[in-house]
């Protein structure tokens, strides 16, 4: 099983939508998560971290539930410009990143 | 440098030869990662230096894969006898330091490189 699991999407919404991606991780003992995003043939770039008590950034949210060990990003009111790869990442064993697979995120006017 | 650096940006190479990749990380940051990237994939984990500690080897694919960092400073990626399936987008990210005991805010931001592509032909 992968350490950080993430549906690939796509994931297709009109502008103005509300969408929300989970990612499941399995490392219970794992401290720090964070959503990276990346955008086509480019390199990822921190977006937001993710702490216990839910974190929201504008239009982004972020949340963590331990019990079920997922993490969650909604993204409200959909900008064009939002349509990226977003990267779940876990802080694992001896403080190394380890990244999902990403979830592909496509906003259409 | 203002950010990370690797060269080259992109690399033909035939299948069997030997290539090196490197990448000259921000400067201050002793965590370095190497990641790999195929075509419409995620990022795979390769290894990771922290300061003067022994690196974690643990996502070298093979024994044809290996990495040098001096210090705190430049680090080499060197793929012996490639094969096809090494064709991808090679990743290196640095970051503040992270210890073993605690995080700093800073070594939760990586910072990458532009990448360097690879093709084997």
């Amino acid at each position: 099983r992968k350490e950080v699991e993430q549906d690939p999407g796509p994931f297709n919404v009109p502008e103005g939508a509300t969408v929300a991606f989970n990612c499941t991780y399995s490392n219970s003992a794992s401290q720090s998560f964070f959503w990276y995003r990346q955008d086509c043939r480019k390199e990822p770039k921190l977006l937001m971290s993710v702490y216990s008590s839910g974190n929201e950034d504008g239009r982004f949210t972020a949340q963590l539930n331990r019990a079920s060990q997922y993490i969650s990003l909604l993204i409200r009111d959909s900008k064009l410009s939002d349509s990226a790869t977003y990267l779940c990442v876990q802080r694992g064993g001896y403080n190394k990143l380890i990244f999902g697979a990403g979830t592909r995120l496509a906003v259409h006017p | 440098g203002a950010g990370v650096s690797q060269s080259p940006s992109n690399k033909v190479t035939e299948k069997g030869k030997d290539v090196e990749l490197r990448c000259d990380p921000i400067s201050g940051h002793t965590a370095l990662y190497w990641y790999r990237q195929r075509l419409g994939q995620g990022l795979e984990f390769l290894i990771y230096f922290q300061g003067n500690s022994a690196p974690d080897k643990s996502g070298l694919p093979s024994d044809r894969f290996s990495a040098e960092r001096t210090g705190e400073s430049v680090s080499t990626l060197t793929i012996q006898r490639t094969q096809q399936e090494d064709s991808a987008v090679y990743l290196c990210a640095s970051s503040l330091a992270a210890s073993r005991t605690g995080v700093s805010s800073g070594a939760n931001v990586l910072t990458f490189g532009a990448g360097s592509r690879l093709t084997v032909l």
